[in-house]
């Protein structure tokens, strides 16, 4: 079975933190995603990468950076924490282009 | 720009009812679409991934079907049980990476 680990669950951060989100697979998937869940407004996409040191800008991608060094983990930074970056992330990984996304269980973070 | 609608937001039936779930999008030109099942404050648990050139995939009690043509996908759930409640989420790729997802369907089953 594919795995998507997500470094924490819940996370609470003070406003202007350095915030980092960490995601790791182990099926050695050339693809990595990370989205975020709001309420009415559904997952959207923040950043993803088709392979090491590579990053595409998804929908939604300011006030977030992202980092692949290595294959299987993919780290998402919120620069300057804020407190419109509450949410739920979610990070996926997929084999190649096109293929089926696997989910993490998600990091429930809020900023105060 | 393609969007994703899932009709209706909220389902309650009684056990052992079959029912269906709707997903309809607005540009036809998808790669694939993916039925997932979300449980509240968990990750997605994907169900059922549909090919463009496919018409339809069956996994156990669940049954999806796609038309490309009309923008039009349905999850069909046979012999419902209190455990498939969930909301249900799709969500259509139309390029090599990027899936846009609905607003998902908050399913509940009553003993």
């Amino acid at each position: 079975d594919v795995k998507v680990t997500q470094s924490s669950r819940y996370l609470v951060k003070r406003t202007g933190e350095k915030v980092f989100l960490e995601c790791v697979q182990d099926m050695d998937h050339e693809n990595m995603f990370w989205y975020r869940q709001d309420p009415g407004l559904g997952l959207r996409l923040i950043y993803f990468s088709y392979d090491v040191k590579m990053k595409e800008k998804g929908d939604i991608p300011e006030g977030y950076s992202v980092s692949r060094e290595k294959k299987e983990r993919f780290s998402l930074i919120l620069e300057s924490a804020s407190t419109n970056q509450t949410s739920m992330y979610l990070c996926a990984s997929s084999p190649g282009g096109g293929d089926e996304q696997y989910f993490g269980p998600g990091t429930r973070l809020t900023v105060t | 720009k393609q969007e994703v609608t899932q009709i209706p937001a909220a389902l309650s039936v009684p056990e052992g009812e079959n029912l269906v779930l709707n997903c309809s999008f607005t540009d036809s030109a998808i790669y694939n679409l993916q039925w997932f099942r979300q449980d509240p404050g968990k990750g997605l648990t994907s169900l059922l991934l549909i090919q463009s050139s496919q018409r339809e995939q069956t996994s156990g009690r669940l049954n999806a079907s796609l038309d490309k043509s009309s923008g039009r996908s349905t999850l069909y759930i046979a012999a419902s049980q209190p455990g498939d409640s969930a909301t249900y989420l799709c969500a259509v790729s139309g390029g090599a990476q990027k899936l846009v997802f609905g607003q998902g369907t908050r399913l509940t089953i009553n003993p």
